[in-house]
């Protein structure tokens, strides 16, 4: 089926851990956006990518990496995992200037 | 002073009535305008969105837009108890062409 899909849904891991999050998309969306969403915070931008190779920091990108090597994917890793990056995470697509379509989100503990 | 705001509420009405919720932004450039709903552990989803100066309608949902107070509104007719949700207007266009920037979102509670 065509959407967004998100995996893992949920994981724990430790503090300084290498970790990734992956977002797939099958609409073939130019425009491809991770956020994090805390409580007192709502969703927070982290990184968005315009096309395959072009990426961009949002309002919260410290701790964070992400490539598009190919449209359909734009996974998000925390390099050395901190609590404070403990969050539920979205990823959304959209054709340009469109609305933009969430996936189901990754609640991620870091202990 | 935030880009997009909301009443975080929470916002009580009873079932049946009009459940209004309200937004403004502070780009002045902003063309797009989104609101979306979001139950509890779940993910945000699209209900509405609205371009241009005036009122859109979608079944019970009407998204109003006035650029000139930089205002937007969505409202909710003959509201249900499935409709309790976390209500989250979002902007973009102008100086951030193709980043949606959110409000902290509205929680409705619609009771029977």
């Amino acid at each position: 089926d065509a959407g967004i899909t998100q995996s893992p849904r949920y994981k724990i891991t430790e503090t300084g851990r290498q970790v990734t999050l992956m977002c797939h998309q099958t609409w073939s969306h130019s425009y491809m956006f991770w956020y994090r969403q805390d409580l007192g915070h709502g969703l927070r931008l982290i990184y968005y990518s315009a096309a395959a190779d072009i990426t961009d920091k949002g309002e919260v990108p410290d701790g964070y990496v992400v490539s598009r090597s190919k449209t359909e994917n734009f996974p998000l890793t925390l390099e050395s995992a901190t609590r404070s990056q403990t969050s539920v995470y979205f990823c959304a697509s959209s054709a340009e200037n469109q609305p933009q379509h969430f996936g189901d989100g990754t609640r991620l503990s870091i202990l | 002073q935030k880009e997009v705001e909301q009443n975080s509420g929470p916002l009580s009405v009873p079932e049946g009535a009009i459940a209004s919720l309200n937004c403004t932004y502070s780009d002045r450039g902003s063309q797009s305008f989104f609101w979306y709903r979001q139950y509890s552990g779940k993910s945000p989803e699209l209900i509405m969105f609205i371009y241009s100066n005036g009122d859109k309608e979608d079944g019970r949902f009407t998204a109003q837009l006035n650029k000139a107070s930089q205002y937007v509104s969505l409202l909710i007719r003959d509201s249900q108890p499935s409709d309790s949700a976390t209500y989250l207007c979002a902007v973009t266009g102008g100086t951030s062409y193709g980043k949606l920037t959110f409000g902290q979102g509205t929680i409705l509670t619609v009771h029977p």
